[in-house]
């Protein structure tokens, strides 16, 4: 079975102070890994999705990488409306997303 | 261009009571997939549906859950007899196509049985 483990759980930052999410996992054979925004009653809202390793994308402030392993979602400089949690998914088998269970982002202003 | 819609936002139901929940696709989108979240749990998959088929219904408990996509209108999830553990946020994605193609989510339906 898939596993995707994202940390930390949650992370409170000042704004400006840029830092990384991680999600780790383990499939076989991986067709895309996904990252989403989810704000509190609201749907998931597509970042970015990443093939194979060494891709890089980015939006904004947002900066995605994929290693063999695992994938970061870098936060450059945040602003407090960067605020929510971040979900990774993979696509390996199958046609479904597995995901973590979500990195909770907090900036202050 | 419209998102994923999906209606009713919020449900209640008492325990007992059957509920039907409605997903419209992007346009141009004939793929749907049904997702639920467990309070303090992640998106787990349920069913992938195409157009009058059911693809994979491998996340679907066996009993009192069905999903359909008929050749016109909206997919509908149907939870029958309700208990207090189907409480939980449920949302529907589309995509375009199944392989490496980007699932776009909606707005979710929040579900409380009484």
């Amino acid at each position: 079975e898939d596993q995707v483990t994202q940390s930390p759980e949650a992370l409170r930052l000042q704004e400006g102070e840029s830092s990384s999410l991680n999600c780790s996992y383990t499939v076989s054979g991986l067709r895309g890994l996904f990252w989403y925004r989810q704000d509190p009653g609201k749907g998931p809202e597509f970042l970015f999705t990443l093939y194979s390793a060494g891709e890089e994308k980015e939006k904004e402030r947002l900066k995605a990488t994929l290693t063999k392993k695992e994938s970061f979602l870098h936060i450059t400089a945040p602003k407090p409306e960067d605020s929510a949690t971040y979900l990774c998914a993979v696509q390996a088998s199958g046609y479904k997303l597995s995901f973590g269970a979500g990195t909770t982002v907090t900036v202050r202003a | 261009n419209a998102g994923v819609m999906q209606n009713p936002r919020h449900l209640v139901r008492r325990r007992g009571q059957e509920a039907r929940l409605r997903c419209s696709p992007m346009k141009g989108h004939s793929h749907v997939y049904w997702y639920r979240q467990l309070p303090e749990e992640g998106l787990k998959f349920m069913v992938y549906l195409q157009k009058e088929n059911i693809i994979d219904e491998s996340g679907m408990p066996k009993e009192r859950f069905s999903a359909e996509f008929p050749k016109e209108g909206p997919s509908i999830l149907r939870i029958q007899q309700v208990v207090r553990g189907d409480s939980a946020a449920y949302f529907c994605a589309s995509s375009p196509d199944s392989y490496q193609e980007t699932q776009y989510f909606g707005p979710g339906t929040r579900l409380l049985v009484l």
